[in-house]
């Protein structure tokens, strides 16, 4: 069966400590993707990535960076974690096809006090 | 602009009763998917049902079906004969397919809250 996982259910950081949350998928899928999720938004996408080493740029960036060296391992960032930081964060990964889902991890909780 | 807006934050159901679920997008792209997932309170994220733009046939999925409106850009979701565990938050999306290679990514709507009744 398809298997994305999050390193971390929840995770509680300070203000400004650089944060990972790592994603490791199993499918063997080219495509990896970070989104966050909170409240009344719905999800909105940070970074995805299509191939090892390549990243594209999602609706909402700032404040993040990726970074994707082995095809199974798509690692976010926060360079110094802000409290407006504090979401869910899904991981997800698919393969080529306009058809083909998304398959999430069970996300990370992350709360930046 | 919304690519994909659900205008129903919330909605109520009794038990074995037929609900739907609203989903209108935006694209000029003439190739395109639409998926529908549902997110218990648990948190993960299921996959229920797709459609693609040049699918004749709407999708069904056992008690999933998608009420898809080409030309009123709709992609509505039909639970049948709902359940208590029907309940959750379910969110409609889209990927656009054109630019094929780096552009796999899904856009979703705000979501919609289904709460089902006894």
């Amino acid at each position: 069966d398809v298997k994305v996982t999050q390193s971390s259910r929840y995770l509680v950081k300070r203000t400004g400590e650089k944060v990972f949350l790592e994603c490791v998928q199993d499918m063997d899928h080219e495509n990896m993707f970070w989104y966050r999720q909170d409240p009344g938004l719905g999800l909105r996408l940070i970074y995805f990535s299509y191939d090892v080493k390549m990243k594209e740029k999602g609706d909402i960036p700032e404040g993040y960076s990726v970074s994707r060296e082995k095809k199974e391992r798509f690692s976010l960032i926060l360079e110094s974690a802000s409290t407006n930081q504090t979401s869910m964060y899904l991981c997800a990964g698919t393969t080529t096809g306009l058809g083909s889902p998304l398959h999430f991890g069970n996300g990370t909780r992350l709360t930046v006090t | 602009a919304q690519k994909i807006t659900q205008t129903q934050p919330g909605m109520f159901v009794q038990e074995k009763e037929a609900v739907t679920l609203d989903c209108t997008y935006d694209t000029s792209d003439p190739s395109y998917g639409l998926f529908w997932y549902k997110q218990p309170s648990s948190g993960e994220m299921i996959f229920l049902i797709y459609q693609g733009s040049y699918d004749q046939q709407n999708a069904t999925e056992g008690r999933y079906s998608l009420n898809f409106q080409k030309a009123r850009k709709s992609a509505n979701l039909v639970i049948s004969a709902s359940q208590l565990g029907d309940s959750a938050m379910y969110f409609c999306a889209m990927r656009e397919g054109s630019l094929g290679g780096s552009n796999y990514k899904l856009t979703f709507g705000k979501g919609t809250l289904l709460t089902v009744n006894p």
